[in-house]
């Protein structure tokens, strides 16, 4: 069965610090990763991996994916109180189904 | 920036009744999806919809759930004899081959 482990469930910063939030996978005919940050309704996309080893950026976000180890990390530097919010990882598999992880509830105190 | 677009916002039914939720993907877009997150939960895939017709559907997507594409714009979900366990937020969304997908903002169902 496909599964999708997140961590750590919550996270509470300062902001300016940095946090890096991990994804770990188990997906029969994966085709890619994707990120998604969710407020108060829709998620929001945020990246979209199908490569191991090439870092995906914007702005203060960045992404990469190992295919091997079957994970993939999502850091946001220099965090402001706007970046809190609930961080979904979401393998993607050879139907384009999406895979959803529990997230990570990520909140930045100012 | 296209968006996609759900209709309504929140809806409130009785137990027992149907429920048409709308949304009108981004206009390029080949693949529908309808997810649903009850509150607190985690998103719960129910349905893709590719070339007018069903792709894969969830053990949740039963037969009490239907989705069709009307017209050249809207896709629909429509829910029979709802029960109070489908409260919840129900998201669209659309998206093309090898990208990743824009949802909707939600319809919050609510079944009383």
């Amino acid at each position: 069965e496909d599964k999708v482990v997140q961590s750590p469930l919550s996270l509470v910063v300062h902001e300016g610090d940095t946090v890096t939030l991990n994804c770990s996978y188990e997906v029969t005919n994966f085709r890619s990763l994707l990120w998604y940050k969710q407020e108060k309704k829709a998620p929001t996309f945020l990246f979209m991996l199908t490569s191991s080893g090439i870092e995906k950026k914007s702005g203060r976000l960045s992404s990469i994916l190992d295919k091997k180890e079957l994970f993939s990390i999502l850091n946001i530097t220099a965090t402001q109180t706007g970046d809190s919010a609930v961080y979904l990882c979401a393998p993607m598999d050879s139907n384009y189904q999406l895979i959803w992880g529990a997230g990570t509830k990520l909140i930045i105190k100012p | 920036e296209p968006e996609v677009t759900q209709t309504p916002s929140h809806q409130v039914t009785q137990m027992g009744q149907e429920v048409i939720l709308r949304c009108v993907p981004i206009s390029n877009h080949l693949y529908f999806y309808w997810y649903r997150q009850i509150l607190g939960q985690k998103v719960e895939f129910l349905v893709s919809f590719y070339n007018n017709e069903i792709s894969e559907k969830s053990e949740i997507f039963d037969d009490q759930f239907s989705v069709e594409r009307p017209d050249g714009s809207n896709f629909t979900l429509k829910i029979r004899s709802t029960k109070l366990e489908d409260s919840a937020m129900y998201f669209c969304a659309s998206g093309r081959q090898g990208q990743g997908y824009t949802f909707g903002s939600g319809t919050r169902l609510t079944v009383v």
